[in-house]
């Protein structure tokens, strides 16, 4: 069985400042890949980032960076220098062929 | 290039009528999935499919059908519509699992 879990249901970050979200997953697969999409009020899904499961760099997206620690099956997003447009609810997303999601983190930025 | 198309965006349905949502891609992507939504949660996988032909359950399947006859269209089916089924629903496809993946804008669902 394949399964994704965030831990946190909701984070708040002051704005420029740096917060990151937790994110584990379980799969039997050797091949896959990682997703942390954010999906603000109006509930239109947006990618963040991607990563490989074969690749051992973490992947960097502007503010956006990943650690991506295998072994451990863990997938954390970090968030750096926070705005107040990255406040919305963020999910974490396994794909094998099969995509599973996360329940979810609602970040809040405040001013 | 329109993407993925879901229709309709609004439904009211009442218990026990059936109805299909419509999921359509142009862009000859072999990977198409339907997920619900409820309100403060996560998307739930319903059914999936890696090709024309070839459809699975995921992880929440019951009271739902789906077919994929062509690349296009993957079109779900609620056989006999219940409250629990109020959700919004998301289609999304891609070319292939690391590909990046497209969603529909969204169907609102309500069941009374």
């Amino acid at each position: 069985a394949q399964t994704v879990t965030q831990s946190q249901p909701e984070m708040s970050v002051q704005e420029a400042e740096t917060v990151t979200l937790s994110c584990t997953y379980d799969t039997s697969e050797s091949d896959y890949y990682l997703f942390w999409y954010k999906q603000p009020p109006s509930r239109q899904m947006i990618l963040v980032i991607r990563q490989e499961a074969y690749k051992q760099q973490n992947a960097t997206e502007n503010r956006f960076s990943v650690n991506f620690q295998k072994a451990a099956k863990s997938f954390s997003l970090k968030i750096s220098d926070s705005q107040l447009g990255d406040a919305a609810m963020y999910f974490c997303a396994l794909n094998t062929g099969k995509l599973i999601f996360g329940q979810g983190t609602t970040l809040q930025v405040k001013p | 290039n329109a993407g993925v198309t879901q229709t309709p965006k609004f439904q009211v349905l009442k218990t026990g009528q059936s109805m299909t949502l419509q999921c359509a891609q142009d862009m000859n992507h072999e990977y198409m999935s339907w997920y619900r939504q409820d309100p403060g949660m996560g998307l739930r996988l319903i059914h999936y499919s890696v090709g024309a032909g070839i459809t699975d359950q995921g992880e929440v399947p019951n009271g739902y059908n789906v077919s994929r006859s062509t690349t296009e269209d993957f079109p779900l089916r609620l056989l006999s519509a219940a409250p629990s089924q109020t959700s919004v629903y998301f289609c999304a496809s891609s070319y292939a699992s690391g590909n990046t993946i497209y969603f529909g804008e969204g169907s609102w669902l309500t069941v009374v």
